[in-house]
């Protein structure tokens, strides 16, 4: 079953402009981590945020959590053409067995120069 | 590159046939996770195994099975194969942590059934 959903579903912007990205999940987690995926590729780890954590920076990335509201944010400021992917926000949901990682539909973005 | 290693790239075989693809993980990573991809159900979890013990199973079908040797490379196998199982699997690797469970993913085999 899906527990992230991420919003929006695609998203077209010019390079240097920033880009924002939503996730809404279901349950209570001990983190939320973002992902990238290029064209079929394989996905590359972008950010881990734990369930007491409210802000989290790395580089031109900003998270946020919001866990009263279930949601995330995902900020990439000054995008590049390189940074057209698809992005995936993923839950570590607490009490399960395990350490799976439960993942959204994805958010496309195209950065164009 | 992730570290995870994953054979074959590519995988194109008839409905009713069984595969087996092979992961590797990260040297140093005792859990491993199997994915798949399609794009009608999105990224799904299989299964996990943590130092060759199965720790928690997914959305993984009955005709599927996976095991983890004692090296901690493992093997997802599929049988009776149906269309519908054409798909992206992914394989990744972690450290046993329920805060800190970043996950490695290896390049993935495509499985095309026809």
């Amino acid at each position: 079953s899906q527990q992230g959903e991420e919003d929006p579903q695609a998203l077209s912007i010019q390079e240097g402009e920033n880009a924002t990205m939503n996730c809404s999940y279901k349950t209570s987690i001990n983190n939320l981590q973002w992902y990238r995926q290029n064209s079929g590729r394989g996905l590359v780890h972008l950010i881990l945020i734990r369930s007491n954590e409210r802000e989290k920076h790395s580089g031109r990335l900003r998270v946020t959590l919001d866990t009263s509201k279930k949601s995330s944010s995902l900020l990439i400021t000054a995008s590049r053409a390189a940074d057209t992917a698809s992005y995936f926000c993923a839950t570590n949901v607490a009490n399960q067995a395990g350490t799976a990682l439960i993942f959204g539909k994805g958010t496309t973005l195209s950065v164009s120069s | 590159d992730s570290g995870v290693t994953q054979t074959p790239k590519h995988l194109i075989t008839a409905t009713g046939q069984r595969v087996t693809l092979r992961c590797s993980p990260r040297s140093g990573d005792l859990s491993v996770y199997w994915y798949q991809q399609s794009l009608d159900q999105g990224l799904q979890f299989l299964i996990q195994y943590y130092n060759g013990e199965e720790r928690a199973k997914g959305n993984i079908l009955e005709r599927f099975s996976a095991q983890q040797f004692p090296d901690l490379h493992s093997e997802l196998n599929l049988s009776s194969l149906e269309l519908g199982d054409s798909a992206l699997y992914f394989c990744a690797s972690s450290v046993e942590s329920r805060v800190y469970n970043e996950q490695f993913f290896g390049p993935g085999t495509r499985l095309t059934v026809l």
